[in-house]
């Protein structure tokens, strides 16, 4: 059974750095790209960013280009997420989920997601 | 940068056809996917490249995609069904998602 567990969410201030992690199970991870989406309260889905199987390829919606950073460890069948200069738009369930790039990019299997709260 | 437009919301009556539509640009020249988000869980993929369902969707879903419009559609619609829909396409090495439509099953 594939499983995605997120951790690594909470009380982050304005400013300040947060490190998202998802451990994947009943799956091999290295053969998958991976995703991570947010969704700020009562709004809809953002896609934050994903990463190739290799960690080669690293792609990020504009608003946290340069802030964020997607990261992998295929032995330990896990994928990252480092956010850095935290804003309050930030603040959102963050999800990680395992991306399918078959000539798209689609999300078959998501996590439970992992609560970012940015306040000073 | 690219957008896709939903409608915020669609109702439907009990086992009757909901419909629930996802423009963008020349959106029928890429793939797009389907999600269901019932209150307080994760997503589910329900449709993926525009006509495929996953493992385990029912029938009762399927979708299509042409021209500027992808759309969603679910036949003999039940209660069960009343979430918040997401579509989704890729293209120029970004992910984007519709803002999303709530199904009101009345």
């Amino acid at each position: 059974e594939v499983q995605l567990g997120e951790s690594g969410g909470g009380l982050v201030q304005p400013g300040g750095s947060l490190r998202l992690s998802c451990a994947a199970s009943g799956f091999t991870f290295g053969i998958y790209w991976m995703t991570w989406v947010r969704q700020a309260p009562g709004k809809g889905l953002e896609w934050v960013a994903n990463i190739n199987q290799e960690g080669s390829q690293k792609y990020y919606v504009d608003s946290v280009k340069g802030r964020f950073t997607i990261s992998r460890d295929n032995a330990k069948n896990s994928v990252f997420l480092q956010l850095n200069n935290v804003r309050p738009e930030d603040r959102a369930v963050y999800y990680c989920a395992r991306d399918r790039y078959d000539n798209s990019h689609y999300f078959d299997y998501w996590g439970q997601g992992t609560l970012v709260t940015v306040s000073s | 940068s690219y957008e896709l437009t939903q409608p915020p919301s669609v109702s439907v009556s009990p086992g009757q056809t909901a419909t629930i539509t996802c423009s963008g640009d020349r959106l029928g020249d890429k793939y797009a996917s389907w999600y269901q988000q019932r209150p307080g869980q994760s997503p589910v993929l329900v449709i993926y490249q525009d006509t495929k369902r996953p493992s385990g969707i029912p029938e009762r879903f399927s979708g299509s995609n042409s021209g500027n419009t992808a759309t969603l559609t679910i036949s003999g619609t039940q209660a069960l069904d009343e979430a918040d829909y997401y579509c989704q396409a890729w293209g120029s090495s970004t992910v984007v998602f519709g803002g999303g439509t709530k199904l009101i099953v009345l």
